[in-house]
């Protein structure tokens, strides 16, 4: 059964600051790796998607990296603003028939103006 | 991507009735999943619903609790039937797009009295 962690549960940052938020996942045999940010009572933005066989993906301020091998990604954050404030949610699907998507419990970031 | 809709985006229910909540893409997709999130945690998988096939149940989760629908490619129900407390959570749906992509809707917020 595929579990996945993220650490730390929670981060506290001034604005301006670079931080690393950090996800593992236990079954390797994974189709792709997707980070989520949720807003506090709204739904799920897809931030990245970073398929099995690739490294790394960036969008703007974000960049993703993934060891498939070792079962971890990390979510690099960039000059960080108050508006990056919100849950950080890591999800890994399984591939398979109906492509699950396995969520970890989350980073809540807090950047401090 | 795909724009999502849910409805109702929040409720208050008695225990011991039903709530059917409903979501809508506006492109045709094949994969339509339901999750619930319950207060303080992650988000958990309840059935992935392809139209033209009987939803698949995730393990904890029975067609006789939680009934659904999908009658076309762009629209799918859920029911929460027989509600009690521990039924209150966010419930969302998703739609798998290009490459098992996932986007996700606003998600509907249940209190359970």
């Amino acid at each position: 059964k595929q579990e996945v962690t993220q650490i730390p549960a929670a981060l506290s940052v001034p604005e301006g600051e670079n931080l690393v938020l950090n996800c593992s996942f236990t079954d390797s045999a994974i189709y792709n790796l997707q980070w989520f940010r949720q807003d506090p009572g709204k739904g799920l933005t897809s931030l990245l998607l970073i398929q099995s066989s690739q490294r790394e993906q960036t969008s703007g301020r974000l960049n993703a990296s993934l060891d498939k091998s070792s079962g971890r990604s990390t979510l690099y954050i960039a000059a960080s603003q108050p508006g990056d404030s919100a849950t950080y949610l890591c999800a890994v699907n399984g591939g398979g028939s109906n492509y699950k998507l396995t969520f970890g419990k989350g980073t809540l970031l807090t950047v401090n103006p | 991507s795909a724009v999502i809709s849910q409805k109702p985006s929040r409720d208050i229910c008695q225990r011991g009735t039903s709530l059917t909540i409903q979501c809508q893409v506006d492109s045709q997709v094949t994969m339509m999943f339901w999750y619930r999130q319950q207060p303080g945690q992650s988000l958990t998988l309840i059935a992935t619903a392809n139209q033209g096939s009987e939803a698949t149940y995730e393990s904890g989760f029975v067609i006789d609790k939680f009934p659904i629908s999908r009658p076309n490619l762009t629209f799918s129900t859920l029911t929460v039937s027989n509600m009690s407390p521990e039924d209150s959570s966010i419930y969302l749906c998703s739609v798998g797009i290009i490459v098992s992509e996932q986007f996700f809707g606003p998600g509907t917020r249940l209190t359970v009295l």
